[in-house]
């Protein structure tokens, strides 16, 4: 298996346009993780899915963030509208049951609101 | 709320030293404890799962321990080799929100040939 996957690698966009990054899962694992990763803050969870249900969302900022995984294979997490402040590396991972078994991340998105 | 600690925050070893890592939680009801590697610009790579039932485990040059109870967990690098150089993250998997990982904010480690 390739790993996760995450598109793209480098985000740059200016203030107040949308931004989406998009996930691709280990094949058969059944948990998917966002994370962002920023010096101030470290890594913090944004949402993870079961099954391709949205489990936790509190992590989310706020309401500009949205995520969605229409299927086993795909997620997207969109900004819309992006400010400064979303400037992070945002990170995928996906798992089997997360009790027992580590996560897999993605290499990440680096993101730059200007 | 599950806060995990690190420390040092950096540190900085001549290649061949054997050296400790620290990480402290302050809920000790967690499932499991897991150790990361983060190099510049990369993922996380996951070197060590310790589940809540065990004390230690072991991977080629590392071993990770787990004190449930006093909330603590180290990682032993043995002879240490520049290719470590990185950033090493401690994890936390609390049992209240079943598959949240709480982090902390690492420790940088650079090995000095």
């Amino acid at each position: 298996d390739a790993g996760v996957i995450q598109s793209p690698r480098h985000e740059v966009t200016e203030m107040g346009q949308e931004v989406t990054l998009r996930c691709k899962p280990i094949s058969g694992h059944d948990y998917l993780f966002w994370y962002r990763q920023t010096m101030m803050r470290g890594l913090e969870l944004l949402i993870y899915f079961n099954n391709n249900v949205p489990i936790d969302d509190s992590g989310m900022p706020e309401d500009r963030f949205s995520a969605k995984m229409p299927n086993a294979s795909f997620s997207t997490l969109k900004i819309q509208p992006s400010e400064p402040r979303d400037s992070a590396v945002y990170f995928c991972a996906s798992s089997l049951v997360p009790s027992t078994d580590t996560q897999y991340f993605g290499p990440g998105t680096r993101l730059t609101v200007l | 709320k599950q806060e995990v600690t690190q420390i040092p925050a950096a540190l900085s070893v001549p290649e061949g030293e054997n050296l400790v890592l620290n990480c402290s939680f302050t809920d000790s009801a967690i499932y499991n404890l897991q150790w990361f590697r983060q190099d510049p610009g990369k993922g996380l790579t996951s070197l060590l799962l310790i589940q809540s039932s065990q004390r230690e485990q072991t991977s080629g040059r590392l071993n990770a321990s787990l004190d449930k109870s006093s909330g603590r967990s180290t990682l032993y690098i043995a002879a240490s080799q520049p290719g470590d150089s990185a950033t090493y993250l401690c994890a936390v998997l609390s049992s209240g929100s079943a598959r949240q990982l709480t982090f902390g904010s690492g420790t940088q480690l650079t090995v000095l040939p």
